[in-house]
Order: C-alpha cells, then sequence, then structure tokens
C-alpha cells in the first residue's frame, strides 16, 4: 500500500517550453502533497507544499510562477515548470501524505527533466 | 534555525563491521525525526522514525535531546545495506508538517 507514481519518470525539453510532471498517490487519498527538487548528490530541497483544493505553499526563493502547482484532487497533484531553462535541469521528486499515516510522507520514484 | 546535519558524506566500512551514521539536529521544541534510505535506483523510503522506538533491517536509532542527536547503528553490516541515508525532522504541525532533509550520507559496504 501507500504507493506514489510520477509520470514521466524522464522528460527531456527545448528552452522557452513548459513541461508538466504529474504526481499520483495510487492506493490512498493524499490530503497534502509535497514536492522536491534534488541535484546531483545533494539532499531534497523542499520545493512547496500543496493540499488538495488550496493554493500551494512555496518555500522561500521558489519562484511560484515558474514552478505552477495544482493540487486537483486528493489523488493528483501536477509540477508545471514555464518557461524552462538549462538551469531547471533537474530531479524532481513528489510525496504524499495521509490523515491516516500521521506525518509519514510516501515518495515517488522522481522526474528527471533536461533542458536543452 | 531548523537544520539537520549529516557530518559525513560517505562512510565505507566492511561486511560485519559496526556502523554509525551520525545525525544532529537543531530544532526549536519537541523534535520528531526520521531515518529514510534511498537504494540504488529506487526511491526513498522511510527506514524509521524515532516515536516508533522500533529495529528496522537490524538498524535502531536513539533520540538524544541532550546532544540534539539521532544516530542511526547497526552492530553488523552487510553489503545489501549499501545505499544513501538521509536524516529528516519533521517542521510545523499537522499534515503540512515539512520535512527538512539533511545532506545524506553513502554507506558503502565493501564484501
Amino acid at each position: 500500500g501507500a504507493v506514489v507514481s510520477q509520470h514521466p519518470s524522464r522528460v527531456i525539453c527545448k528552452s522557452g517550453t513548459s513541461v508538466k510532471i504529474e504526481c499520483r498517490s495510487l492506493d490512498f487519498q493524499a490530503t497534502t502533497m509535497f514536492w522536491y527538487r534534488q541535484f546531483p548528490k545533494q539532499s531534497l530541497m523542499l520545493m512547496a507544499t500543496s493540499n488538495e483544493g488550496s493554493k500551494a505553499t512555496y518555500e522561500q526563493g521558489v519562484e511560484k510562477d515558474k514552478f505552477l502547482i495544482n493540487h486537483a484532487s486528493l489523488t493528483l497533484s501536477t509540477l508545471t515548470v514555464t518557461s524552462a531553462h538549462p538551469e531547471d535541469s533537474s530531479f524532481y521528486i513528489c510525496s504524499a501524505s495521509t490523515a491516516l499515516a500521521g506525518r509519514e510522507q510516501y515518495f515517488g520514484p522522481g522526474t528527471r527533466l533536461t533542458v536543452t | 534555525a531548523q537544520r539537520v546535519t549529516q557530518p559525513e558524506k560517505l562512510l565505507s566500512v566492511f561486511k560485519g563491521a559496526p556502523v554509525e551514521l551520525k545525525c544532529n539536529y537543531s530544532y526549536s521544541g519537541s523534535p520528531e525525526l526520521f531515518w529514510y534510505v534511498q537504494y540504488s535506483r529506487q526511491r526513498l523510503q522511510l527506514l524509521l522514525r524515532h516515536i516508533s522506538r522500533e529495529s528496522i533491517k537490524g538498524f535502531t536509532a536513539d533520540l538524544n535531546k541532550g546532544e540534539t542527536s539521532f544516530h542511526l547503528k547497526k552492530p553488523f553490516a552487510q553489503e545489501e545495506d549499501s545505499a544513501m541515508y538521509y536524516c529528516a525532522l519533521i517542521s510545523g504541525s499537522g499534515n503540512t508538517g515539512k520535512l527538512i532533509f539533511g545532506q545524506g550520507t553513502t554507506l558503502q559496504v565493501k564484501p
């Protein structure tokens, strides 16, 4: 149980285009979803927290107009990187938590974004 | 400031040797601490949490509030323990509490 999927697993896009990453909780309802960014051989940095039906809360330094987060249902959150640039290339990971599991977060497998 | 520090980037031991992965934290209030593990090409997964006081795969971790530490220990390392280990604490209340990760320690268990 408590499986989180991400799609796509890897994506290559051209500079200036937008790309959408989906995060789904497959067998539970996720009241809260989190988006992280991980640079090579570095730790996970929280980008934003989203609750179903409300606006995401972004961490300091994260541009909300560039990283659009939508949490339209209890099983789906999306991250859209708008007008992507090479410096946005990274590994993006989502996680989900549910009230039934306390404060444990279940992580997705991550999405490798490469902007050329 | 809330912070998690893992001083070692890489810890290399031989199979059967004891392992201790260090974690120190800075947090005002009562911390809730976790160890996460990421095996090669796999997703991050929870290894253990301090409130459970359990042993998973032979690993234990004790919260020491006096030393603000939550070191991960295993008496006899196995090759399959080779992975990236992250110490983390939860900041904030409710289910929106966010995880603050340490820098991670790569554990390499040699045969």
